[in-house]
């Protein structure tokens, strides 16, 4: 089993939908959640991070459940320029922080 | 200016060849990293460094060596290159500090190809 799980979609919604992705996590040792987007053929960048308390930036909100061990982001509006793959970070602490990434779920947003 | 680069950007080799792969930051951090990604699976860390004189290994470093040349440099090379080691490459720089806000930074990757 993969220690982050990610639905590695295509995810294909208009232009204006809502759209949510979940991710689920193995190890409750994981401290620290992350959304990061990696644009095609591109580097991964930092979306936000996703607190106890869930967290919301603009159109984008992401929460974790830590009893569930899963954590979600969620696109209003969605736009074209949305349509990216949409990473999830797990972050165990000890020595160094160790990032564990998920293999990432596409999102296409059509007009 | 990108503030992490890497060279080169595309790279086709043939098995058993020796390649490097460089990496080079502004941003000042002291922790820099080297990473595979691979298509259905999410990155993977090859080695990491916390400073010049600090090396570690990561996850999947067998077939990998590097050095970190300053502060700013990090190269990861491939003794004798395999074709499943055809993968995408990034490097990244991150600040020390707590679980909660460690951002990794990355390079615009290197595409490696091993005939």
């Amino acid at each position: 089993r993969k220690e982050v799980e990610q639905d590695p979609g295509p995810f294909n919604v208009p232009e204006g939908a809502t759209v949510a992705f979940n991710c689920t996590y193995s190890n409750s040792a994981s401290q620290s959640f992350f959304w990061y987007r990696q644009d095609c053929r591109k580097e991964p960048k930092l979306l936000m991070s996703v607190y106890s308390s869930g967290n919301e930036d603009g159109r984008f909100t992401a929460q974790l459940n830590r009893a569930s061990q899963y954590i979600s982001l969620l696109i209003r509006d969605s736009k074209l320029s949305d349509s990216a793959t949409y990473l999830c970070v797990v972050v165990i602490s000890g020595g160094y922080n160790k990032l564990i990434f998920g293999a990432g779920t596409r999102l296409a947003v059509h007009p | 200016d990108a503030d992490v680069t890497q060279t080169p950007r595309n790279r086709i080799t043939k098995t058993g060849k020796r390649i490097m792969l460089e990496c080079s930051q502004t941003k000042g951090h002291d922790r820099m990293y080297w990473y595979r990604q691979d298509p259905g699976l999410g990155l993977r860390l090859i080695y990491y460094s916390f400073d010049v004189k600090d090396i570690n290994k990561g996850e999947i470093s067998d077939g990998y060596s590097v050095s970190r040349q300053a502060q700013a440099k990090f190269s990861l090379s491939l003794e004798s290159a395999i074709p499943n080691q055809t993968a995408l490459y990034f490097c990244a720089t991150s600040e020390p500090g707590l679980a909660s806000t460690d951002t990794q930074y990355f390079g615009p990757g290197t595409r490696l190809t091993v005939l």
